[in-house]
């Protein structure tokens, strides 16, 4: 079946300092690969996605490869803020009539001044 | 364009009570989805609608839990009686669709349920 893993929180920060979140994947066939953000009292956001291999997802800084050799999605930001502290999930879709997401267990994330 | 809305917010309830959510989707959404969202784990999938008809409800316990979605537009998740380990923040979601086609899911803001 399909499973996401993702690297374990909290990860805390400072601000400007360079941010990445691993996740890997194990599913059949081509899925489509997404990394959600919940910020504090907030539902779920789309942050970034990627539906092939060795698409490139970016949004708000944010920046994620998908690497189908090594069934990776790793998140990457190059200098982050504090506005970014929030709960980072990594989620997977196959294709299909019924489509959908299986989701990792969240990374938080805290960044500090 | 109005969000995905859900009510209550919270809600704190005994064992072996019942207990009742409401999801109103994005407007002109086919698709609707209620996840499951216990603490220090990602959403799960509890049942999924396309329109009126249920496409995918593999993983909701239904000795306990019901969902409708009559009139094809906004849905109701019930648990009865509820458990403890039904705690958890439940998670409406809508799309335009489903199918090939990689459609974005929108979600609200959940509903903390608390059962002592």
């Amino acid at each position: 079946g399909n499973s996401v893993t993702q690297m374990e929180g909290p990860v805390t920060l400072s601000e400007e300092a360079f941010l990445t979140i691993n996740c890997t994947y194990t599913a059949t066939g081509y899925p489509s690969l997404f990394w959600y953000v919940q910020y504090p009292g907030e539902g779920l956001q789309l942050l970034l996605k990627a539906t092939k291999a060795d698409d490139k997802g970016s949004n708000k800084g944010f920046e994620a490869t998908y690497r189908k050799e090594t069934t990776s999605f790793h998140l990457e930001k190059g200098s982050v803020q504090v506005s970014d502290s929030a709960v980072y999930f990594c989620a997977l879709r196959n294709t299909g009539t019924a489509s959908k997401l299986t989701f990792g267990t969240g990374t938080r994330l805290q960044v500090t001044l | 364009e109005a969000g995905v809305a859900q009510s209550p917010r919270y809600k704190i309830i005994e064992k072996r009570q019942s207990v009742a959510f409401w999801c109103n989707p994005i407007s002109g959404h086919a698709t609707l989805y209620w996840y499951q969202q216990i603490l220090g784990q990602g959403p799960k999938l509890l049942i999924q609608f396309q329109n009126n008809g249920v496409v995918d409800d593999s993983q909701l316990p239904k000795d306990r839990f019901s969902a409708e979605r009559l009139k094809g537009v906004d849905s109701t998740l019930k648990i009865q009686p509820a458990k403890l380990e039904d705690s958890a923040v439940y998670l409406c979601a809508s799309s335009q669709g489903t199918g090939w086609t990689s459609y974005e899911q929108y979600f609200g803001p959940g509903t903390r349920l608390t059962v002592t």
